[in-house]
């Protein structure tokens, strides 16, 4: 069965620092990956999507990077956060297109920026 | 471009009383709809999907809902609450299933009284 991994669960960083968040896939081959962000009180925002290794989609301009080292690791990165990067984090994932239209999700990582 | 609405930012009911959770939804294609769950700090679930078969969906923990194109709907329906159902629920709609379409709404937060 496939089973999806994020950490940090939880993580306070001061403002100027760096982040790197990781989310593994075990269990499949190829999956698209996505990172999503959710702001207190909102819905998901897609911020960036993967098709394959260093392929990386941006959804939105942002402070944030992405990157695809391997088949089914996908990390979130910035060199110095902002007070506006706090949220909850969730990377997802689906099969390639045409197999499947649901996305799994992990179980997240809350980002506090102080 | 695809949109959804919900249109209940809250909605609490009682243990045992039915749930109804709203969702609109525009497309320009023929879409692919979901609703996900999302207990507090944790990642989301799936509860059901519609993708162009049958109009009436049935999910897990006895939610269902009814796809309804003459009023881009998906509403979300259970027949009795339950203390356990308390948690955010997310209506997605994504054109020809692609995750990288999926468009979540706002969210509705979901509060069972005793």
């Amino acid at each position: 069965s496939q089973t999806i991994h994020q950490w940090p669960a939880t993580l306070v960083q001061p403002v100027g620092s760096p982040l790197s968040l990781e989310c593994t896939v075990e269990g499949t081959s190829n999956p698209n990956l996505y990172w999503y962000r959710q702001a207190a009180g909102r819905g998901l925002q897609l911020l960036f999507y993967s098709v394959g290794i260093g392929q990386i989609s941006s959804e939105v301009p942002q402070n944030l990077s992405a990157s695809r080292p391997q088949d089914r690791q996908f990390i979130l990165s910035s060199k110095k956060l902002l007070l506006s990067d706090s949220g909850f984090y969730l990377c997802a994932w689906d099969y390639a297109s045409g197999r499947s239209d649901e996305q799994y999700f992990g179980p997240g990582t809350r980002l506090t920026v102080t | 471009a695809q949109s959804v609405t919900q249109l209940d930012s809250h909605v609490s009911v009682s243990e045992g009383t039915p749930v109804l959770l709203r969702c609109n939804y525009s497309s320009s294609y023929s879409p692919s709809l979901f609703w996900y769950v999302q207990h507090p700090n944790k990642g989301l679930q799936l509860l059901l999907k519609y993708t162009s078969a049958a109009t009436l969906v049935k999910g897990i923990n006895g939610f269902e809902a009814e796809f309804k194109k003459s009023e881009t709907s998906f509403h979300l329906t259970k027949p009795s609450a339950h203390m356990s159902d308390a948690a955010e629920y997310f209506c997605v709609v994504s054109d020809r299933g692609y995750g990288q379409n999926f468009v979540f709404g706002p969210g509705t937060r979901l509060s069972v009284l005793p």
